[in-house]
């Protein structure tokens, strides 16, 4: 189905090593988010996009960094200074940040770092 | 910022039966109380919400009731059936004109297993 794509499923890195995470949406939306979802947690913001070419830090971006230079992408990049790295991954869309607004989540990537 | 409980971490009901899940939040200033639905290797999907404006909502077997006074809300699934299975995530938003989603705190989710 449509949506959001996120690539690859699995990825797995040495430590060290910075990786990038892929995100693509053909919804038209504008805002894009990206979440960290660990067992026993709830989803975490990570990073959010309003607009291209805009982004703002979530409640857990050290480590992390992110690039808005198109509409419809959103890449995630776990730098090497992410203390615990190994985590399911999920990226999301919504028309815009406001009411009636709900987020479209991608399928997620499943990093592993050894 | 809010901070979002929910319980319980697990419930198993047999097919047919009700679950409730429940969540409070701390920010009385929080309007907007969406529930995500994760199905084993999919993604969440948002399968109903409620705005501080109304005390309960329902589609077809799901309700969400929402008590301001109390600071909680609940979901509640009625004569359960196997697909209903997944993680239920509650969260709470302040949710304005032009910002709100950003500002969306989830709960830890709950592991909902229907028993045929």
């Amino acid at each position: 189905d449509g949506g959001i794509t996120q690539s690859p499923k699995y990825l797995f890195r040495k430590e060290g090593q910075n990786v990038t995470l892929s995100c693509e949406q053909n919804l038209n939306h504008d805002a894009m988010y990206w979440y960290r979802q660990d067992p026993g947690q709830g989803l975490r913001l990570i990073y959010y996009s309003q607009i291209v070419n805009d982004f703002q830090k979530g409640d857990i971006a050290e480590g992390y960094s992110v690039s808005r230079e198109k509409k419809e992408s959103f890449p995630l990049t776990v730098t090497s200074a992410q203390k615990n790295p190994t985590a399911f991954y999920l990226c999301a869309s919504s028309i815009w940040t406001g009411f009636n607004s709900p987020l479209h989540f991608g399928n997620g990537t499943r990093l592993t770092v050894t | 910022g809010e901070n979002v409980e929910q319980h319980p971490s697990t419930l198993s009901v047999q097919e047919g039966d009700s679950a409730v899940i429940k969540c409070t939040y701390s920010d009385s200033a929080s309007n907007y109380f969406p529930w995500y639905k994760q199905e084993l290797g999919k993604r969440p999907q948002l399968i109903i919400d409620i705005r501080s404006n109304v005390g309960e909502k329902k589609d077809q077997r799901i309700a969400v009731t929402l008590n301001k006074t109390a600071k909680h809300f609940s979901l509640h699934i009625t004569e359960t059936q196997p697909e209903d299975s997944a993680v239920y995530f509650c969260a709470a938003s302040l949710l304005l004109s032009n910002f709100g989603n950003e500002k969306l705190t989830f709960g830890t989710g709950t592991r909902l297993t229907i028993i045929p």
